[in-house]
């Protein structure tokens, strides 16, 4: 069964103060990693998508990276509104189409 | 604009009553899904469709039934609701099965 674990489940930033997120995964073989921002009351919104160990995608102040265990959502400078949901999410390449989310994690980054 | 729209936004029921939640989307994309948001276990998905009266179990789908007879719509049925259903859930769609997902804004059920 596919697993994704999202650590910490919470993170208080100062505002400036980078820091890095982390979504372990278990697949029997990875088709894609998914990182989505979630708001209070509202729906997920995608960020990135990585495919392949190696791969790194970045937006604004915001960079994801990919290893064959791992990938890490690296936030440089966070402003205020950088605070919310981080979500993570992994689609294995076997012959389903579910798609696996971690738990999240809650980033607060205050001014 | 392209969006996903859930009815209703909000439900409290009772157990035993059937219900439906709506979901359709303007995008003309194939794949839609449905899943249930919990404090501290993340999003769990429901139920997928690939497409029109093509619909698949995800993880958690006791309780639950799903019908694609248009490719717009995605209904979520709960024909006997319990309290463990009790829950925030969230239909999506995307233009295939690999690809970003575009969320609704999701239906807060309470099951009494």
């Amino acid at each position: 069964e596919d697993q994704v674990t999202q650590s910490p489940e919470a993170l208080r930033l100062q505002e400036g103060e980078s820091s890095s997120l982390n979504c372990s995964y278990t697949v029997s073989g990875l088709r894609g990693l998914f990182w989505y921002r979630q708001d209070p009351g509202k729906g997920p919104e995608f960020l990135f998508t990585l495919y392949s160990a190696g791969e790194e995608k970045e937006k604004e102040r915001l960079k994801a990276t990919l290893t064959k265990k791992e990938s890490f959502l690296h936030i440089t400078a966070p402003k205020p509104e950088d605070s919310a949901t981080y979500l993570c999410a992994v689609q294995a390449s076997s012959n389903d189409y579910k798609l696996s989310f971690g738990a999240g994690t809650t980033v607060t980054v205050r001014a | 604009e392209a969006q996903v729209t859930q009815n209703p936004r909000y439900l409290i029921t009772v157990t035993g009553k059937k219900l439906t939640v709506t979901c359709s989307q303007n995008m003309n994309h194939e794949y839609m899904s449905w899943y249930r948001q919990d404090p501290g276990l993340g999003l769990r998905q429901i139920y997928y469709s690939m497409n029109v009266e093509v619909t698949d179990k995800g993880d958690v789908p006791e309780g639950y039934k799903v019908s694609r007879k248009e490719k717009r719509n995605f209904p979520l049925i709960l024909e006997s609701p319990s309290p463990n259903q009790t829950s925030l859930y969230f239909c999506a769609s995307s233009s295939g099965p690999y690809n970003e997902q575009f969320f609704g804004p999701g239906t807060r059920l309470t099951v009494l």
